[in-house]
């Protein structure tokens, strides 16, 4: 079965960068898209990069996503760390019998 | 464009049956397809499958593919997920998102959750 791992949490000052990664096991990280999700504490999800490098409108281009085949590993970078980007980050992708989410990473801006 | 609307919370008792709508707060969606995601309390988000509100195609994710049902009203292109024999640890937050009308896999917007308890 396609497993993706995430550290379970990372922490960074403000105004710094930070790489969130997402490692892939069973199966191959770039057959299919990579997702990044936001969830703040108590909120809800949000998709901050989808297809493995698009934001959404409204994202700032402060947040980026790339996909490593080499290293089977998905990555989020946050530049500029605000104190509102403190939150839970979820990867997810999917195979040909389910969509897989990563544990989750939880980020403090600190 | 594409925001998600859910119903209300439920409150269920075990072995009850609990019918969750997910419909979009606009008429601009047309080609789209919805996935369930559900989250416990304090753990990480799940997967549950995927409904076509193009074609009616469904994927069930296999942890509850036996108790999960996904169904559609093409004309108000609303979705709902039916999750039968309800147990305490079916506690949780249920979440729509906007997917693929095609095929699942990637969720451009949420719903804003429906908490579904379950307890005597």
């Amino acid at each position: 079965n396609f497993r993706l791992t995430q550290p379970h949490s990372v922490s960074e000052s403000p105004g710094k960068a930070v790489t969130i990664s997402c490692t892939g096991s069973g199966g191959s990280i770039a057959r299919n898209y990579v997702q990044w999700y936001q969830q703040r504490p108590g909120g809800v999800p949000t998709t901050v990069i989808y297809e493995d490098d698009q934001r959404p409108s409204g994202v700032p281009d402060r947040f980026s996503g790339s996909v490593d085949s080499s290293s089977n590993s998905a990555s989020l970078t946050i530049s500029g760390l605000k104190t509102e980007d403190e939150a839970d980050y979820y990867c997810q992708s999917y195979d040909i019998d389910n969509g897989v989410f990563g544990g989750g990473t939880r980020l403090s801006v600190l | 464009q594409g925001h998600l609307v859910q119903s209300g919370g439920e409150v269920k008792e075990p072995g009850a049956s609990v019918k969750i709508s997910c419909r979009p707060s606009d008429d601009t969606l047309r080609n789209f397809g919805i996935s369930w995601v559900r989250q416990a309390p304090g753990q990480g988000l799940e997967w549950m499958g995927w409904i076509s509100v193009y074609n009616g195609n469904t994927k069930y994710g296999q942890k509850m593919q036996d108790r999960v049902t996904f169904t559609t009203d093409t004309s108000t292109r609303t979705a709902y997920m039916e999750l039968r024999s309800l147990r305490s640890d079916d506690t949780a937050v249920y979440y729509c998102a906007r997917d693929r009308g095609y095929t699942y896999g990637v969720f451009y917007n949420w719903g804003q959750g429906t908490l579904v308890t379950v307890s005597s």
